[in-house]
């Protein structure tokens, strides 16, 4: 158990609509990093997190959006959602701002299917 | 450019036999390469991880060695056993435009180890 929970397990959605994901990190630490990993896309870095303010951006979509909350919780919102939508959304926390290559914990992961 | 290669896609051996996954990267200021275990329904979990100012790090039957030169870095695994049994993961650190680190995974390697 690497101490970063998420929620929900599952969602299952129809297109059009919007989900909200949530993620919890280890205790103390100050990064979340939002994933996607589909069959033929790996894991792919989508959004960083550090102490409430975003520090990263990878390859989100405009439909996408995050956020961090003061008690460091995370949210990932997907909206206009869409087939290709359909992956594991992962989210990983860190100590710090991972300036110097720290280590990511990553949690279990919500499975989205979008149909 | 952005880019991870690791190889093979999937990997046979039998319990006892070694494993050996090979990545490759693209940009020469990577400095952090960590190595993720993924069982079906699970989220990543770190194994190992090696930073560029090391050439080989071990970890019990783990080893993980490191050619900047070449930048290319491989995982290996000895004595290898049923529950080594998953889908293997490489990363390196790149740095972003925001001066903070993003992780860029590969496509990932299926380790089947059979009794």
């Amino acid at each position: 158990d690497s101490g970063v929970t998420q929620t929900p397990k599952h969602l299952i959605t129809a297109t059009g609509q919007r989900v909200t994901l949530r993620c919890s990190p280890r205790s103390g630490d100050l990064s979340v990093y939002w994933y996607q990993q589909s069959l033929d896309q790996g894991l792919q870095f989508l959004i960083q997190y550090y102490n409430g303010e975003e520090r990263a951006k990878g390859n989100i979509l405009e439909r996408f959006s995050a956020q961090q909350f003061p008690d460091l919780h995370s949210e990932l919102n997907l909206s206009s959602l869409e087939l290709g939508d359909s992956a594991l959304y992962f989210c990983a926390s860190s100590a710090f701002s991972g300036g110097a290559g720290e280590t990511q914990y990553f949690g279990p992961g919500t499975r989205l299917l979008v149909l | 450019g952005e880019n991870v290669e690791q190889h093979p896609s999937t990997l046979s051996v039998q319990e006892g036999d070694s494993a050996v996954i090979k990545c490759t990267y693209s940009d020469s200021a990577s400095n952090y390469f960590p190595w993720y275990k993924q069982e079906l329904g699970k989220g990543p979990q770190l194994i190992i991880d090696i930073r560029s100012n090391v050439g080989e790090k071990k970890d019990q039957r783990i080893a993980v060695t490191l050619n900047k030169t070449a930048k290319h870095f491989s995982l290996h695994i000895t004595e290898t056993q049923p529950e080594d049994s998953a889908v293997y993961f490489c990363a390196a650190s790149l740095r972003g435009n925001t001066g903070f680190q993003k992780l860029v995974f590969g496509t990932g390697t299926r380790l089947l180890v059979s009794p």
